[in-house]
């Protein structure tokens, strides 16, 4: 199966506590995307890549969060300084622009809770 | 802003008989509109996609249709089975905007046997 992987899959971690996400697209797939997600809610854009590019990063994302795509493949997404609000799905997903018009493929997405 | 309405409560529908999910926006018309089959504890999983030029977009038992007059999107299952059963999640996606794709909140529905 090549479809986009996640790891890891839970992660628990105290407050203030530095984390990181890893995720891995469809490997023909030029751009990847972060979510999200709290219970009862729909994924909430964070930020996406353009090959190694980051073109966009959301308003509502802080300083805290950061994410990067080293030669345009894997991603990462770093939370510094984790709070409780930080409890969330975070997802990643992919897609090729130049088919599907932006139909994207998720991962099964990594659980963050924050004690 | 732009908000996305989705019917908030659990949608119960006989098996066999056709489901029709509802979502509405607000603001501005994007220039495609998906809709995604999210499981429980899973990521979203693509259906269809409709661009603002398109009124209706069929794939086997599925079909959507896109109205920008009336701001609203509505997704048909036909034939419902249980294994239907999931929370279907409506996304509007505006390239020049800031905040490019939005996601609503999502409909869970239940296919009873």
């Amino acid at each position: 199966d090549t479809g986009v992987s996640q790891n890891p899959r839970h992660k628990i971690t105290k407050r203030g506590q530095n984390v990181t996400f890893r995720c891995d697209p469809i490997s023909e797939h030029n751009r990847l995307y972060w979510y999200r997600q709290t219970l009862g809610q729909g994924p909430e854009f964070l930020t996406y890549f353009q090959n190694e590019a980051q073109l966009e990063k959301s308003r509502l994302l802080s300083d805290r969060f950061s994410a990067e795509r080293p030669k345009g493949s894997f991603s990462t997404l770093e939370i510094q300084r984790t709070e409780q609000g930080d409890s969330a799905m975070y997802l990643c997903a992919s897609s090729n622009r130049d088919r599907g018009l932006g139909e994207q493929y998720f991962g099964p997405g990594t659980r963050l809770t924050v004690t | 802003s732009q908000k996305i309405e989705q019917n908030s409560e659990a949608l119960n529908i006989q098996e066999g008989k056709t489901a029709t999910l509802t979502c509405n926006y607000t603001n501005y018309s994007p220039a495609y509109l998906q809709w995604y089959r999210q499981d429980p504890g899973r990521g979203p999983v693509f259906l269809l996609l409709i661009r603002e030029n398109e009124k209706e977009k069929r794939k086997e038992r599925l079909k959507v249709t896109f109205d920008t007059t009336l701001k609203q999107s509505l997704f048909h299952i036909t034939a419902s089975q249980p294994a239907d059963s999931a929370t279907y999640l409506c996304a509007l996606e505006a390239p020049w905007r800031d905040d490019k794709i939005i996601f609503g909140k999502g409909t869970r529905l239940h296919i009873l046997p």
